[in-house]
């Protein structure tokens, strides 16, 4: 499985863009990249998902580097409701092809006033 | 449109009880995934449901059964309750029939405390 590296925390001002990092050098070529976040202990929302190209969609972007073994989700306007923690999912496929997303701790995005 | 919905919301048992947590989606999904979340913790995978009618284990099912009743819902049951079960529980689904695009969906949780 391979495995993501996130930075645990992030401060951005609000109206700013948040670029997020993530790391995942162990990627195959198979597999795609998923963001999520959870705000306040609510249940994960999804956010986008990508293989190689840069995705692009009404919540945010994500740029997945020429080699893949980096990611960074970006938040183009960032509002304080954007305050969660952001988990980035490399996601596994079983033989039966069940969709498991295995998370890490996520970086814990806040925006500042 | 009410997505996934779990019940209880909250629960608290004594240790030894049993009980089992309800979870319900009606978006037609394949699959369906039990998750649980500890304090400061990421979300660990508990069962899964790739299809109706199979179940599997996943990161942590130790202490859990789980019943995939019909394509809607998927019950996870602690047969007897133990202390290291406190966590908040996730139900999620995603249409995933082996595909590989889609995401899924959550719900708000269920905050069980055994003491």
């Amino acid at each position: 499985d391979a495995k993501t590296t996130q930075p645990p925390s992030m401060d951005c001002a609000e109206g700013r863009a948040a670029n997020l990092p993530c790391n995942h050098s162990t990627i195959s070529g198979n597999e795609y990249v998923y963001w999520y976040r959870q705000i306040h202990s609510q249940g994960p929302q999804y956010i986008i998902h990508g293989l190689k190209n840069n995705e692009t969609n009404e919540m945010a972007s994500l740029i997945i580097t020429e080699d893949r073994k980096s990611s960074t989700l970006i938040l183009p306007h960032a509002t304080l409701r954007d305050t969660a923690v952001y988990y980035c999912i490399v996601r596994v496929a079983d033989q039966t092809g069940a969709n498991n997303l295995f998370f890490g701790t996520g970086t814990r995005l806040t925006i500042i006033p | 449109n009410a997505g996934v919905t779990q019940t209880p919301k909250f629960q608290v048992l004594k240790t030894g009880q049993s009980m089992t947590l309800q979870c319900a989606q009606d978006m037609n999904h394949n699959s369906m995934y039990w998750y649980r979340q500890d304090p400061g913790m990421g979300l660990r995978l508990i069962y899964y449901s790739a299809s109706e009618g199979t179940t599997d284990k996943g990161e942590v099912p130790n202490g859990y059964n789980v019943s995939r009743l019909n394509k809607r819902e998927f019950s996870l049951r602690l047969e007897s309750a133990a202390p290291s079960q406190t966590s908040v529980y996730f139900c999620a689904s995603s249409e995933d029939p082996g595909g590989w695009m889609a995401e899924a969906f959550f719900g708000q949780g269920t905050r069980l405390t055994v003491v």
